[in-house]
């Protein structure tokens, strides 16, 4: 199986800076690794897939990267709305592991 | 407008059965795949289970399999998780979701979750 690590597990960051998270897989998954977002007393919210294509009504400054085993999730000016927990999760294969995620603050 | 609303959550004792449901509405359901996802209290989110759009091919994680069975019913518009011999450590929101495809693994539309307690 699959196995998904983020790093840092939290963070806290001020309004406009540049955010960026990081995943691993323990294998490779090519381009099949999803970003979701999830806010406090929100259901989950699927931001990225296929590493890079944000979905439909994901705003410009959220932006994903990367191949293989390691990916980036950055947010080009972080905003009071993207406080949330992210998670990274592979689709290449069942099981469809997310990592543990990590918890984003306004500093 | 996807909508899914799950429902059968509650509390249970610790090796007791629940049958959770998730019906659908605002798009064709027997044409997508549909996911079972759970956050126990305090911890991330945790992909339990899939369905093919035809039921003819499920997936399970390693903490459901041999004790959670997923099943639909095209003409329902549901989707249903048997859960037999609960534990404790099954105490979550368990989320249904809606792939974008008929197998992709991805979730792009969710329930607003039901909540399911393990306690004796």
């Amino acid at each position: 199986d699959i196995q998904m690590t983020q790093s840092p597990s939290s963070l806290s960051a001020s309004v406009g800076d540049r955010v960026t998270i990081t995943c691993r897989a323990s294998q490779g998954v090519g381009n099949y690794l999803a970003w979701y977002q999830h806010k406090p007393g929100e259901i989950p919210r699927l931001l990225i897939f296929a590493a890079s294509t944000l979905q439909s009504g994901v705003p410009s400054r959220f932006s994903g990267s990367g191949s293989g085993t390691e990916f980036t999730l950055t947010i080009s000016s972080l905003q009071p709305d993207d406080v949330a927990v992210y998670y990274c999760q592979q689709y290449k294969s069942a099981p469809y592991a997310f990592a543990q995620g990590t918890n984003l603050e306004i500093k | 407008q996807v909508q899914l609303v799950e429902s059968g959550g509650g509390v249970v004792q610790p090796g007791g059965s629940l049958r959770l449901s998730c019906t659908a509405s605002g798009f064709r359901f027997s044409d997508f795949g549909m996911h079972w996802v759970r956050q126990a209290p305090g911890k991330g989110l945790e992909w339990v289970t899939f369905i093919r759009y035809d039921g003819r091919i499920t997936y399970y994680a390693d903490s459901a399999k041999g004790r959670f069975t997923i099943s639909r019913d095209n003409s329902k518009n549901t989707v249903y998780l048997q859960m037999n011999s609960l534990k404790t450590a099954d105490t979550a929101a368990y989320y249904c979701a809606k792939d974008p495809k008929w197998l992709s693994g991805l979730m792009e539309s969710w329930g607003q979750g039901t909540l399911v307690i393990v306690s004796s």
